[in-house]
């Protein structure tokens, strides 16, 4: 089954604020990544947040982490259109077998803004 | 960041055909390269991971004589989809691992469109 699950649509109106969510099963995860993915390209780093941290914020983007509920979320700010994209949350995991540093996606999350 | 690019961007084949996707890291050496799958809505599936200088690990269900990889240098990992027909058509996108500041971080490439005919 699925290791990270993440609701599939968000849509919002420009200026206001986006919050996507996430949840893993993983406990032992070192790291939990938010990537952007815009149509017909790869994956563009957002942020990442460290498995003993609460909150991390980088200018609009703000992460939150839940380490008792294994809830990750994403907040964006001030949304504009060019934000509208497919946002992909991912866990380190443990070392499971012999792929060392191999991520785990959820399945993404489509964000459509409106002017 | 660190980057990471795929060539060709787009390509259309006929089935039976082989065809290769380069994935280069620009400015940086990786020892790890990995090769994902993405079907159209869906997440990113793994494919094998790429370590220089030695065999790929495939995870489970993907056919290593199907899909060939190769990491002959610390710059340069390519997938070969062998025979390929039109269930192999797909986005393919490689990622590269760097340790940054004592940790690991994947940079991804831009992705490979493949249309099997």
């Amino acid at each position: 089954g699925e290791d990270v699950e993440q609701s599939l649509f968000l849509s919002v109106r420009e200026g206001d604020s986006s919050v996507i969510n996430c949840t893993y099963t993983d406990s032992s995860s070192t790291y939990l990544y938010w990537y952007k993915q815009e149509p017909g390209a790869g994956l563009q780093l957002l942020t990442y947040i460290f498995s003993n941290m609460d909150m991390k914020q980088d200018q609009r983007l703000t992460v939150l982490l839940n380490k008792k509920d294994k809830h990750l979320s994403l907040r964006i700010a001030d949304t504009q259109t060019g934000d509208s994209a497919i946002y992909f949350c991912a866990e380190t995991g443990a070392d499971r077998g012999s792929t060392l540093g191999r991520l785990y996606f959820g399945r993404g999350t489509q964000l459509t803004v409106w002017p | 960041g660190a980057v990471v690019s795929q060539h060709p961007s787009r390509v259309i084949c006929k089935s039976g055909t082989s065809v290769k996707i380069e994935c280069r890291s620009l400015d940086f050496q990786a020892t790890t390269m990995f090769w994902y799958r993405q079907f159209p809505k869906q997440s990113l599936m793994l494919m094998a991971t790429s370590n220089e200088g030695s065999k790929a690990t495939y995870e489970q269900g993907v056919e290593k004589d199907k899909f060939l990889i190769n990491h002959a240098s610390l710059t340069l990992s390519t997938l070969t989809v062998t025979s390929a027909h039109p269930e192999d058509s797909s986005f393919y996108i490689c990622s590269a691992k760097i340790r940054d500041r004592g940790q690991y971080e994947q940079y991804f490439g831009p992705g490979t469109r493949l249309t099997v005919t």
